[in-house]
């Protein structure tokens, strides 16, 4: 598995946007970049994946670097609700989803 | 919205005895994981399971542990002997493939073992 590094915390005003960085050096060609969240008291949520293209959904937008080296998660409008630690997971093939310490999203009001 | 449901949400146990955590995955999902998460610590893969077998298991994932798709719908872990370690939160997540594609968790069954 490629390894990931991520900012232990991070801090955010609420409805500013959030950039959330991964750095993935090590990650092979094929590897799609996964990033789920987990809200206090929760289960881990998917929030997008990618693998060479900006790829954007409902929830966010992954900017994922040309040389794949690194990705950022993007939070257009951070709310209370997205307080939250965040995963970024490169992932090999059919490899099952192996989980880092993340980052931890603090959302201030 | 289709979800994974646990039951129950919390379990409490003595060291020694057998415990059954049950999962029902979404229905059209075909590939099945268990993980724990250690209070304060990251979640830790343990099995996956794909027609009606263990498709890969973790180091953590001994001879204590075992799991089934008993019915058709519902997922079970069972721990044979509980230790103190095992105390932990468990989830239940299901995928529609396995490559690529979105894995939904529950919310999760808290294992306390005293």
């Amino acid at each position: 598995d490629a390894k990931t590094t991520q900012p232990n915390s991070m801090e955010s005003n609420e409805e500013e946007p959030v950039h959330l960085p991964c750095n993935h050096s090590t990650i092979s060609g094929t590897d799609y970049i996964h990033w789920y969240r987990q809200l206090p008291s929760q289960g881990p949520e998917y929030v997008i994946h990618g693998l060479t293209s900006n790829v954007n959904n409902r929830m966010a937008s992954l900017a994922i670097a040309e040389d794949r080296k690194s990705s950022t998660l993007i939070l257009h409008r951070a709310t209370l609700r997205d307080a939250a630690v965040y995963y970024c997971i490169p992932r090999t093939g059919n490899t099952p989803l192996v989980f880092g310490k993340g980052t931890r999203l603090s959302v201030i009001a | 919205e289709p979800e994974v449901t646990q039951t129950p949400s919390h379990q409490v146990t003595q060291m020694g005895q057998e415990v059954i955590l049950r999962c029902v995955p979404i229905s059209n999902h075909l590939y099945f994981y268990w993980y724990r998460q250690i209070l304060g610590q990251k979640v830790e893969f343990l099995v996956s399971f794909y027609n009606n077998e263990i498709s890969e298991k973790s180091e953590i994932f001994d001879d204590q542990f075992s799991v089934e798709r008993p019915d058709g719908s519902n997922f079970t872990l069972k721990i044979r002997s509980t230790k103190l370690e095992d105390s932990a939160m468990y989830f239940c997540a299901s995928s529609v493939a396995q490559m690529n594609t979105e894995a939904f968790f529950g919310q999760g069954t808290r294992l306390t073992v005293v």
